[in-house]
């Protein structure tokens, strides 16, 4: 069965230290994967995506992501965390490519210190 | 800019009660989805629809039912409300294949409710 595996549900990091948060899939053909953020008491928004091309993919506010389809993960990292970055992280697969039926990983809440 | 709403951000409701949840979408999407988000368990799908009046299932349909009467709205039913569907309640939609962003899914805020 198809799954996305966040690993961590909650992360800390010091105001300027690198954000990594992980994503794993299993899937039995490349996956379309997303990075969404939510913010206290919003829903969620699109970070960033990867259905095709060039593996490493930037988004909003400095996130960034790699496909590794060796190791089936789709990690986001940030090299300089800020303030406004706490939040809640969602990591989504398509399978197969192209539906419209998203598998969401289960979170993680990351917590940014002064 | 696409919007996402929903009728209400925060709902209390007696068990046995109907529950109808609302959203509307003002982008001219064909695809709606309605999740709950719980702790630890992430979202997860209740229904979605690829139309007007058509509907499927999705992981966790039980105690759910779904409206989509015109285009821009979709409604959430709970036909008689218990309390293990206390949960935040998301609405989502998304383009038809063919746009840059079909794959993409846009949310509204979230109601939160509580069946007491």
């Amino acid at each position: 069965a198809q799954s996305v595996t966040q690993l961590g549900s909650h992360v800390s990091v010091s105001e300027g230290a690198l954000v990594l948060l992980r994503c794993n899939y299993s899937s039995s053909v490349p996956p379309y994967l997303f990075w969404y953020v939510q913010y206290p008491n919003q829903g969620l928004q699109l970070l960033l995506k990867y259905t095709t091309g060039a593996t490493l993919v930037k988004g909003i506010n400095g996130f960034e992501a790699e496909f590794k389809k060796s190791e089936t993960s789709f990690h986001l990292t940030k090299p300089s965390a800020h303030m406004s970055d706490a939040a809640e992280y969602f990591c989504a697969v398509t399978l197969p490519p192209g539906t419209y039926k998203y598998i969401f990983g289960t979170g993680t809440r990351l917590k940014v210190l002064a | 800019d696409v919007k996402v709403t929903q009728s209400s951000r925060y709902l209390v409701k007696r068990t046995g009660e109907k529950v109808f949840l609302e959203c509307v979408q003002d982008m001219d999407h064909e695809n709606m989805f309605w999740y709950r988000q719980d702790p630890g368990l992430g979202l997860r799908l209740i229904y979605f629809s690829y139309d007007v009046k058509m509907k499927e299932k999705g992981d966790i349909p039980e105690g759910y039912s779904v409206s989509r009467e015109k285009k821009e709205r979709f409604s959430l039913i709970l036909e008689s409300a218990s309390t293990n569907q206390t949960s935040m309640y998301l609405c989502a939609s998304s383009p038809p294949r063919g746009t840059g962003a079909y794959n993409e899914q846009f949310f509204g805020p979230g109601t939160r409710l509580t069946v007491l």
